[in-house]
């Protein structure tokens, strides 16, 4: 079974608006940690935002925030005021704290984001 | 600015050719992983080493494949003899365990992108 799923293999978003990728995760796991990376087309991963499974609160980071919704087992991420610059793959990830794969991440699938002017 | 560095960026070679692959994790990180990244086969988790010692290859091909670490600021990924499927995008990350938790993210490197021809 996958762990990580995003069902949404393209996105388009007017520039300006806001914008949500989904990812459910499968898992467990009591402890585990979820995460969100951004590829840009030059092909870096960059890390944008973490959230633990133990977290009260839903991450934030700037323009980035996770809702977790620990019950739907879904790790989805939003993007608010988007940019051209968001214009990317975004990858959900998860690691599993106790279980023998504790020291990876477990990438989905990925959301080629497109902001458009 | 810490980050993880990756050598060469881009490599082209022919079939049955020696690859190596060389990254630079950040400094004070004690965890280095290795990830191939494919169309068909997304992220993939190749090889993990903590504080220099691989404690995770699983993921790799042993009979072509090797990594080491042959110091703390320098993790290498070699391929002999490299064939046309080995052709992906390599992503060096790095993190920092403390007390046997390791720390919310790994940070990643540029990648390497392989063409075996």
């Amino acid at each position: 079974a996958q762990k990580i799923t995003q069902t949404q293999p393209g996105m388009f978003v007017q520039e300006k608006e806001a914008v949500t990728l989904d990812c459910t995760y499968d898992t467990s796991d009591p402890s585990y940690g979820l995460f969100w990376y951004k590829q840009p087309s030059s092909g870096e991963m960059i890390f944008l935002i973490y959230q633990g499974s133990y977290d009260q609160q839903n991450a934030t980071e700037g323009r980035y925030s996770l809702n977790f919704q620990k019950a739907r087992k879904s790790a989805n991420l939003v993007i608010s005021a988007s940019q051209l610059g968001d214009s990317a793959m975004y990858f959900c990830a998860m690691r599993e704290m106790l279980s023998g794969s504790a020291r990876q991440l477990t990438f989905g699938s990925g959301t080629q984001l497109t902001v458009l002017p | 600015d810490a980050r993880v560095t990756q050598t060469p960026r881009h490599k082209v070679t022919e079939m049955g050719q020696e690859v190596t692959m060389r990254c630079q994790p950040i400094l004070g990180h004690n965890t280095v992983f290795w990830y191939r990244q494919t169309m068909m086969q997304g992220l993939e988790l190749l090889a993990y080493f903590r504080n220099r010692a691989p404690l995770d290859d699983s993921g790799m091909p042993k009979d072509r494949f090797s990594a080491e670490m042959p110091d703390a600021t320098l993790a290498t990924l070699k391929i002999q003899p490299s064939e046309p499927r080995d052709s992906a995008v390599y992503f060096c990350a790095s993190g920092l365990v403390i007390g046997g938790r390791m720390g919310e993210t790994q940070y990643f490197g540029p990648g390497t992108r392989l063409l075996v021809l």
